[in-house]
C-alpha cells in the first residue's frame, strides 16, 4: 500500500523553464511533508519542507505547494538549471515524526 | 564532521550467505533508519530506531535484523541473502528537534545477491 505516490517517473524540462513535480498521498494523518533530491551514487539530501498548516513554502528557486483537501503537493523549480537534474522524492511524516514515508521518485532532466 | 557513514559501498553475495551492513553517525541523532531503493519503488523503510535499545519494523522488514546498542551505530543484518534483496541500501539519521528536523543519509550500499 503506497501511501505517498509520485505518478510521473520522469520529467524533462528545458533550462530556464519551470519544473513541476507532483506528489499525492493517501494518509490524512500526514502533517509534514518534505522533498529530497538524489544524485546518482549519493544519498538523498533535504531540499524543502512544508507543514500541513501552510499551503506554500518558498526557498529561492524552490517552492512547495500543499493542497490538503486534494491530498496533493507539488514542487516548483523556477528557473530550472542543468544542475537540478536528479531524482526527487517527496516524503511525509505523521505522529512522533520518527520515520519518513517516501514516494517512488521522479527523475528530472533539465536540458540545455 | 563525517555525518552518516555506510560500509561497504559495494557487495556481492551468494544466495544463502549472511552479512552485516554497517551504519554509523557522529551527530548524536536519536532516530536512525534503513531504507532500500528499488526501481519504481522509491525508498522503502526496512527498520528504524528511536534510540539506543529501541528498534521497530518498517514496511519491508522480512529477511533483515537490526540492533541499536549505541546511539552512533545501527547495523543491518541479512540473515540468508536472497536475489530479491538485491538493492541499494541507505541508512539515515535524524535529530529529535521535531518534524522540520532534516534527515541525513549515507552514500548507500549497492548489494547484489547472485
Amino acid at each position: 500500500d503506497q501511501q505517498v505516490k509520485q505518478n510521473s517517473p520522469s520529467l524533462s524540462v528545458q533550462e530556464g523553464r519551470i519544473s513541476i513535480l507532483n506528489c499525492d498521498y493517501t494518509n490524512s494523518m500526514f502533517d509534514y511533508f518534505l522533498w529530497y533530491k538524489k544524485y546518482p551514487a549519493e544519498g538523498p539530501t533535504f531540499l524543502i519542507s512544508i507543514s500541513s498548516i501552510k499551503d506554500k513554502n518558498e526557498d529561492g528557486r524552490f517552492t512547495v505547494f500543499l493542497n490538503k483537501s486534494a491530498k496533493h503537493l507539488s514542487l516548483h523549480i523556477v528557473p530550472s538549471q542543468p544542475g537540478d537534474s536528479a531524482v526527487y522524492f517527496c516524503a511525509a511524516i505523521t505522529g512522533t515524526a520518527s520515520k519518513l514515508t517516501f514516494g517512488t521518485g521522479t527523475r528530472l532532466q533539465v536540458t540545455l | 564532521n563525517a555525518g552518516v557513514t555506510q560500509t561497504p559501498k559495494f557487495q556481492v553475495l551468494k544466495t544463502g550467505q549472511s552479512m552485516t551492513l554497517q551504519c554509523a553517525q557522529d551527530m548524536n541523532h536519536e532516530y536512525m533508519s534503513w531504507y532500500r531503493q528499488d526501481p519504481g519503488m522509491g525508498l522503502r523503510l526496512i527498520h528504524y530506531s528511536v534510540g539506543a535499545g529501541i528498534t521497530d519494523q518498517g514496511e519491508v522488514p522480512n529477511g533483515y535484523n537490526v540492533s541499536r546498542s549505541t546511539t552512533e551505530d545501527f547495523p543491518l543484518r541479512l540473515l540468508s541473502a536472497a536475489p530479491s534483496q538485491t538493492s541499494v541500501y541507505f541508512c539515515a539519521s535524524r535529530g529529535t528537534g521535531g518534524r522540520s528536523t532534516e534527515a541525513f543519509f549515507g552514500q548507500g550500499t549497492r548489494l547484489t545477491v547472485v
